[in-house]
């Protein structure tokens, strides 16, 4: 199956410094990428939808100017997590979908701890 | 709104001991139906596409139905490494999947 990379697959910050999180798509060209929080024993929770050169649209409730997701080539999406708080500490995921399949692809999780 | 259940939320196996897995949906134009697998600490990873009522998909000892409400995940003598979080999805109108909270399977050897 195609191949999704997420970078890094854990990383501890300070309350109030921000952290990016890289999602890559290996070998096909994603048109548009998803963003997903995880918490424990629970769901999926969709964050935001991101299509190469526009704006990422966001899921009510999660806050865009604190989640900032770039789409800057058709491979390669970023997540962004701004003044982090430990109330941000979570499993993230990024999804790619090349067009062409229906199913998405999932990158192997990035688990963020504030501290 | 499109929903998923999933049930039950665990379901523990003995080695061998065949079992199945449900996922209840409710949306509105069915895409697609997804099945996952997640191990711990891991991005989910994909198994099986349904697209239509009727349809079935194998793989190994797995099994995936679908009918116009529900799917199965049938588990044919699981073995240990089959332990995981097994994740239904749903795409309706939109490219977006809606998932299910998961069954979390156990087989003990």
């Amino acid at each position: 199956g195609a191949v999704v990379s997420q970078h890094p697959s854990r990383v501890i910050c300070k309350s109030g410094t921000s952290v990016k999180i890289e999602c890559r798509s290996l070998d096909f060209q994603a048109t548009t990428m998803f963003w997903y929080r995880q918490f424990p024993k629970q769901s999926l929770m969709l964050m935001a939808t991101s299509n190469e050169g526009s704006k990422a649209t966001y899921e009510q409730g999660v806050e865009k100017d604190k989640f900032l997701i770039n789409h800057a080539s058709l491979t390669l999406s970023t997540l962004t997590v701004t003044s982090a708080h430990p109330e941000d500490s979570s499993f993230y995921i990024c999804s790619a979908y090349s067009g062409g399949a229906p199913e998405a692809f999932f990158g192997q999780g990035t688990r963020l701890t504030v501290v | 709104e499109d929903q998923v259940t999933q049930s039950p939320e665990a379901l523990r196996l003995q080695e061998g001991e065949s079992s199945s897995l449900n996922c209840s949906y409710t949306v509105s134009g069915l895409r697609g139906l997804f099945w996952y697998r997640q191990d711990p600490g891991k991005g989910p990873e994909f198994l099986f596409t349904l697209y239509s009522a009727g349809e079935e998909k194998e793989k190994e000892r797995l099994k995936a139905t679908l009918t116009k409400k529900e799917s199965f995940l049938h588990i044919t003598a699981p073995k240990p490494e089959d332990s995981a979080t097994y994740l239904c999805a749903v795409q309706g109108g939109s490219e977006k999947l809606v998932f299910g909270k998961g069954t979390k399977l156990t087989v003990n050897p």
